[in-house]
């Protein structure tokens, strides 16, 4: 499997809604990240993972919370959102921890806030 | 501070035609680009590596740290290779992390 997949994705969700983002990949890759991406703009870093452990945070509001079970899955969890977070979340991974390896994107979810 | 720079929001060109999307990169380290494409309903995928050299889908890009520039060339260009073009720049940002950040994005279309 070379792919990095997303799930779910759409997702429509009230300002008090609870809500979970899930990205895989089975490529056997070390570092994992979430980015955001609003409409004809590039991708922004939100989280790393590395080794299954948190080594950047770009200053993310804490409505954002990320996981990391295990070294193939990464969540990204959501609660009491704005409706300007809505956008295309993108998960990615590359390959030996956070090198400067080419990261490989899944197709996002995308997201609306009402 | 680690910048990259694509001049051109939008490039237009008709098929058959050379293209050349310009990227342009600021950062005092050793650096590692990319050329990132994303079709229209399709998810961003790696076009090109400095490293590696390679040509995909006719695309070249050279990296002339004299002009810190990695501009992407293919001299035919093809209808489908209609889409956006993303520039980025692999930085060290300490201790053992790595950023990727990217241009803005050049929008490519290439008319019949």
């Amino acid at each position: 499997d070379t792919e990095v997949t997303q799930t779910p994705k759409h997702l429509v969700m009230g300002m008090t809604n609870k809500k979970s983002l899930k990205c895989e990949q089975h490529m056997g890759h070390r570092a994992m990240y979430w980015y955001k991406q609003k409409a004809k703009k590039p991708p922004e870093l939100m989280f790393v993972y590395s080794y299954e452990k948190l080594s950047i945070n770009e200053s993310v509001p804490s409505r954002f919370s990320p996981e990391c079970p295990n070294s193939s899955l990464l969540n990204l969890h959501l609660h009491a959102l704005q409706p300007e977070d809505s956008a295309l979340y993108l998960c990615a991974s590359s390959q030996g921890g956070t090198g400067p390896y080419e990261q490989y994107f899944g197709p996002g979810t995308r997201l609306t806030v009402t | 501070a680690q910048r990259v720079t694509q001049p051109e929001k939008l490039l237009s060109v008709f098929k058959g035609a050379p293209v050349e999307l310009k990227c342009n990169y600021s950062y005092s380290g050793s650096p590692e680009l990319f050329w990132y494409v994303q079709y229209s309903r399709q998810r961003l995928q790696l076009l090109l590596r400095h490293i590696s050299r390679e040509s995909i889908k006719g695309f070249t890009a050279d990296l002339n740290k004299g002009e810190t520039s990695f501009h992407l060339k293919k001299p035919f260009a093809q209808e489908e290779d209609s889409a956006m073009y993303y520039c980025a720049l692999s930085y060290h940002s300490g201790g053992s992390n790595y950023k990727l950040t990217f241009g803005k994005g050049t929008l490519l279309t290439v008319n019949p």
